[in-house]
């Protein structure tokens, strides 16, 4: 069974600082990959990142950046210097079979 | 080109209607995806279609029918929907490469109310 769980509920920050949302993912596969997707309150789902399990780099895209971690099945993502445009809900998920199972989700509020 | 394009953006439909929900995409992706989220939920797979054939069906009621007409289009056939339907549907799409999963590109949603 897969199962990805996002433990943080809402995360309230002032522009600025920095925000780190984990993740900690459950699978029996030994090959799997890993996705971040944020979704702003219009509801698109954006893709943000897709990580392969035999790669464990880890990756800066700008303010944004990402560390996985097999021994502790994690794959936590960290904005820097937050900006209100940053406000959205953030989704890890994990493919098996073209299933992307997703965790709950973290809401992230960056106020002015 | 790197969009999926959902129309129509809301729908308010009664419990008698048929209604239909259309999803394109011009990337060349062969696997298309219809996901259902309900308020503060993550989405929830429904339906893949891989080269145009159902691939994937989740259990979905037989209200819900989708059809893939050609490698670009994919449709949601709505019929004697019930309220607690209403949610907003999402349509995603991704390459097929072997053994790899790639990444799925969404749309932006149908926002579906049912009275």
């Amino acid at each position: 069974a897969q199962k990805v769980t996002q433990a943080q509920t809402e995360i309230s920050v002032v522009e600025k600082e920095d925000v780190t949302l984990d993740c900690v993912y459950e699978t029996r596969d030994t090959t799997y990959y890993l996705f971040w997707y944020k979704q702003p309150p219009s509801g698109e789902l954006v893709f943000l990142i897709r990580r392969n399990s035999f790669d464990e780099q880890n990756e800066i895209s700008g303010r944004y950046s990402w560390n996985f971690q097999k021994s502790t099945s994690s794959f936590n993502f960290t904005i820097t210097a937050s900006q209100v445009v940053d406000s959205a809900v953030y989704f890890c998920a994990l493919v098996n079979d073209y299933k992307l199972s997703f965790g709950a989700g973290t809401t992230v509020t960056v106020r002015a | 080109d790197t969009e999926v394009t959902q129309t129509p953006k809301h729908l308010v439909m009664g419990m008698t209607n048929k209604k239909s929900l259309k999803c394109e995409q011009h990337m060349g992706h062969r696997a298309m995806y219809w996901y259902k989220q309900k308020a503060k939920k993550p989405p929830e797979l429904m339906f893949v279609y891989s080269y145009e054939k159902l691939s994937i069906n989740e259990s979905v009621p037989s209200r819900f029918s989708p059809e893939c007409p050609n490698s670009s289009l994919l449709n949601l056939h709505l019929h004697a929907l019930q309220p607690e339907d209403s949610a907003l549907y999402l349509c995603a799409s991704s390459r097929t490469s072997g053994n790899t999963y790639n990444e799925q590109f969404f749309g932006p949603g149908t926002r579906l109310t049912v009275l």
